[in-house]
């Protein structure tokens, strides 16, 4: 069964420093998206991303964040100057074209910012 | 703007037993999709059921069913014979249809315990 898969599951980053994660979206699907869970919380929508642009977006994804389909394949979230509260975890998922379908989610990459 | 909430941050239920998690929503859409996930200790988020709102059966996979209640904008889910492997946190989902590619918005999730 094709699935979303992530890069890297779990990373350490120092406090300020850019981090960038990683997502291949299953094949066929035309619309991406990633959410964020920081521990003990409910998952929150941050960005979907269609046609090689920005979709819609929340309050949370600031400047400080950025998205990018860099080839036909992968789908990369970019967090530059990391804080502590950037600490979570962030999930890519996507959906294929129509509105109704199920977004399938990856594993999930844990971030931890010290 | 669709809220989801979850009023059971926690339930229990014996193996081999029924126990039912709520989920209410607010919407002003007519068509729209609800979802149930499940997140293990893992943390991966696995989709449970969904329902199409412009349906009026219940949607059921295996021991998992609904109970929608559209007037009400009640979205219940109902696991009957559980077992150990169902304990996860349950997230409730809503997904505008007017929209493609329209973002899940989630509840705050039920933290299910089965019990041997």
């Amino acid at each position: 069964e094709p699935e979303v898969t992530q890069t890297p599951s779990h990373q350490v980053t120092q406090m300020g420093q850019e981090v960038i994660l990683r997502c291949v979206p299953i094949s066929n699907h035309l619309y991406f998206y990633w959410y964020r869970q920081i521990l003990g919380q409910k998952v929150e929508f941050l960005v979907s991303f269609y046609n090689n642009e920005i979709s819609e977006k929340s309050e949370i994804f600031d400047d400080q964040f950025s998205v990018e389909r860099p080839d036909g394949s992968n789908f990369t979230l970019k967090i530059r100057s990391t804080k502590l509260e950037d600490s979570a975890m962030y999930f890519c998922a996507s959906s294929s074209m129509h509105s109704g379908n199920t977004i399938y989610f990856g594993e999930g990459s844990w971030l931890t910012v010290v | 703007a669709q809220t989801v909430t979850q009023s059971q941050p926690e339930m229990s239920v014996q193996e081999a037993e029924t126990v039912t998690l709520s989920c209410t929503y607010d919407t002003s859409e007519s068509d729209y999709y609800l979802f149930w996930y499940k997140q293990p200790p893992s943390r991966q988020m696995i989709l449970v059921i969904r329902q199409e709102a412009y349906k009026q059966q219940n949607a059921t996979e295996n021991r998992f069913s609904v109970n929608f209640q559209k007037a009400a904008k009640s979205f219940s889910l109902k696991i009957s014979d559980s077992q150990l492997g169902d304990a996860a946190m349950y997230f409730c989902a809503y997904r505008s249809a007017e929209t493609s590619g329209s973002r899940l918005t989630f509840g705050e999730g039920t933290q299910l315990t089965v019990n041997p």
